[in-house]
């Protein structure tokens, strides 16, 4: 079964920094390119950038209202991807999920996210 | 591509068939087209992808079909889980982008 379980969330100041870490289980880590998806209190989804695979480049790609400051990056050993944020906004404030790509045009599994809320 | 999901809110009873409209204001490539549902406090779940094609697991009450702008989630006989929000998202490929739809909250009349 594959399960996603994100951690790291909380409660920071404008401009502070945050990482979130998802571990993956039930699933060959290292094959599928992993996602972040963001949902703001009340309201709807937003893609937030994704990951390829090693044997891809392990290359990335954001949301405009991110480019620049989140970072993802992923560590296979450990079957975890890290979104880093940094120069966090009021509008960053969401629940963040992690997801993997299915097909390479949309999210098929997700964890059950981590709650980011970026208030003085 | 900005997708518009209508109506925003469906009211409906138990076995009652639901239909829900995504429409983007240009062409979805490929028909990268996908349909979630999610309910309160729990994350989305994915039904369909490319238009049509339903996830394995999901029931076949749920199909969708559309092609170009233009696309329908339908809900055959609604049961007391189905009711939720669904999400209609697109997917760009060059440079890649996923966009989400406002979403159609589908009640109990």
């Amino acid at each position: 079964e594959v399960q996603l379980v994100e951690s790291g969330g909380g409660l920071v100041k404008p401009g502070e920094s945050l990482r979130l870490s998802c571990v993956a289980s039930g699933f060959t880590f290292s094959n599928v390119w992993m996602n972040w998806v963001r949902q703001a209190p009340g309201k709807g989804l937003e893609w937030v950038g994704r990951i390829k695979t090693k044997s891809d480049g392990a290359t990335t790609a954001y949301a405009a209202p991110v480019n620049g400051r989140f970072t993802i990056s992923r560590d296979d050993s450990k079957n975890m991807v890290y979104l880093q944020m940094n120069s966090l906004k009021s509008e960053d404030t969401a629940m963040y999920y992690c997801a993997t790509d299915f097909f390479k045009t949309c999210f098929g599994s997700w964890g059950q996210g981590a709650l980011v809320t970026v208030s003085s | 591509i900005v997708l518009t999901q209508s109506p925003g809110t469906l009211s409906l009873s138990p076995g009652e068939r639901a239909t829900l409209s995504c429409r983007a204001s240009q062409s979805v490539t490929s028909n990268y087209l996908a349909w979630y549902q999610q309910k309160p406090g729990q994350a989305p779940r994915l039904l369909i992808h490319d238009a049509s094609s339903r996830v394995t697991g999901i029931p076949d009450r749920f199909s969708g079909s559309g092609s170009g702008t233009d696309f329908t989630l339908t809900i055959s006989r609604l049961e007391p889980d189905d009711f939720a929000v669904y999400y209609c998202q697109q997917a760009g490929t060059s440079p890649p982008s996923f966009a989400f739809g406002p979403g159609t909250r589908v009640d109990i009349k």
